[in-house]
Formats: C-alpha cells, structure tokens, sequence
C-alpha cells in the first residue's frame, strides 16, 4: 500500500469555525508533512513531523495547528482562518531520517475554502 | 537562501515530440532533487529522484540528468503522450534527512493529440 490519504476531500469555513483536516499513511513512514499549496503556485512547506514530534515549523501562524496522535495519523486543526488561506492543503509521508533521503509520496490533498 | 527556477513557465507540444523541461538552482549544496508530476487539483507524483551523487536517473519514457556545479538538471520526455499532459515540478532537497524541499514553480505542459 503505497497510498496517503486526507479526508476530507473538500472544505468550507467560515472565519469562526473549528475544523480539522486528516492525514493518514500505512507504509510505516516516519516523517510527515503538511503543505500548502495556493492555485499555480509550488507547494510550501508548513511542518514536518519526525518519529511523531515536530520537527520543522514554517513559522506558520497559530491558526494552524498540527498533531500526530501517532505514526500512521497527521491532522491539521483549523480555527479562526483567513479568507487567504484558502488553498489546497497537501499531505506527505516519508521513511524517516535514518533512511537514505528518500521521495516523500503525497495524498490527493484537500481543498479549503475560508468564507 | 536556495531558490528554484523554471523553464519554461508553460508547453504546448503536438503528441510524439520529444521535449525537456528545465530547472535551475542558485546554492550547489543540494543532497537531492526530485521531479513530480501534478494533475490539476490533485496532489503530487514523484517521477524521479536524483541523489546528488549520481548524474541522472531513468524511468520509462523519462530521463532525469542533474549538473550540481551548474545549478541544473533536465527532464527528457520522450515520445509524448496526451497523458503527459500536467504540470511538472522540480524540488531541490536541501537537508540530509529528506524531509525539507525547496519546489520550482512548475512547467504546465500541453501535449496535444
């Protein structure tokens, strides 16, 4: 199983909601990552976690905030947002840093809307 | 600060063509690069991945060269397909863990039946 999923798919916001996005992987990956990606441009780099701690943080406001509950799981919880961070939200898994750097496999990502 | 860029920005090619799609970088110490490939609105597939080491990779109908000295690499799609037709980008890795890529803008290309 080669497969990173995020559910939801879709996602519409407003300023004061609380929402989470989830991220899940069985490859026995032991880095994750969360990106942001807005329309025509290349992904960002917003955290990595490593061995379920985090390891790079992107000086991403505190509107985001991740957790990895455990090795197979990244969520990315979502509360007081702009109408600008609207984007694709992509998620990304890897061997980890005691393998030789590897490819990171991406899901499908999901896409955010901020009313 | 490692910074990437692309060329071309966009490609329309009639199918059968062979083409290159080019990526440049500014700082020469890169542990990795790597080509994706991404459908609109979906995430990322990795193509290729070049250690910093080798000189280039291959896969099917594509070639991947890397030139650290120069700050390049290219992407050889050969006979192309309209299933080609995506955007392709290039990440430059810039740490020994594999886990912190700077991303080049992306070339769209069109590959027209």
């Amino acid at each position: 199983d080669t497969e990173v999923t995020q559910t939801p798919k879709h996602l519409v916001m407003g300023m004061t909601n609380k929402k989470s996005l989830k991220c899940e992987q069985h490859m026995g990956h032991r880095a994750m990552y969360w990106y942001k990606q807005k329309a025509k441009k290349p992904p960002e780099l917003m955290f990595v976690y490593s061995y379920e701690k985090l390891s790079i943080n992107e000086s991403v406001p505190s509107r985001f905030s991740p957790e990895c509950p455990n090795s197979s799981l990244l969520n990315l919880h979502l509360h007081a947002l702009q109408p600008e961070d609207s984007a694709l939200y992509l998620c990304a898994s890897s061997q980890g840093w005691d393998y030789p750097p590897d490819t990171q496999y991406f899901g499908p990502g999901t896409r955010l809307t901020v009313l | 600060k490692q910074e990437v860029t692309q060329i071309p920005a966009a490609l329309s090619v009639p199918e059968g063509e062979n083409l290159v799609l080019n990526c440049s970088f500014t700082d020469s110490a890169i542990y990795n690069l790597q080509w994706f490939r991404q459908d609109p609105g979906k995430g990322l597939t990795s193509l290729l991945l070049i250690q910093s080491s080798q000189r280039e990779q291959t896969s099917g109908r594509l070639n991947a060269s890397l030139d650290k000295s120069s700050g390049r690499s290219t992407l050889y799609i050969a006979a192309s397909q309209p299933g080609d037709s995506a955007t392709y980008l290039c990440a430059v890795g810039t740490d020994n863990y594999g886990q912190n890529f700077v991303f080049g803008p992306g070339t769209r290309l069109s590959v027209l039946p």
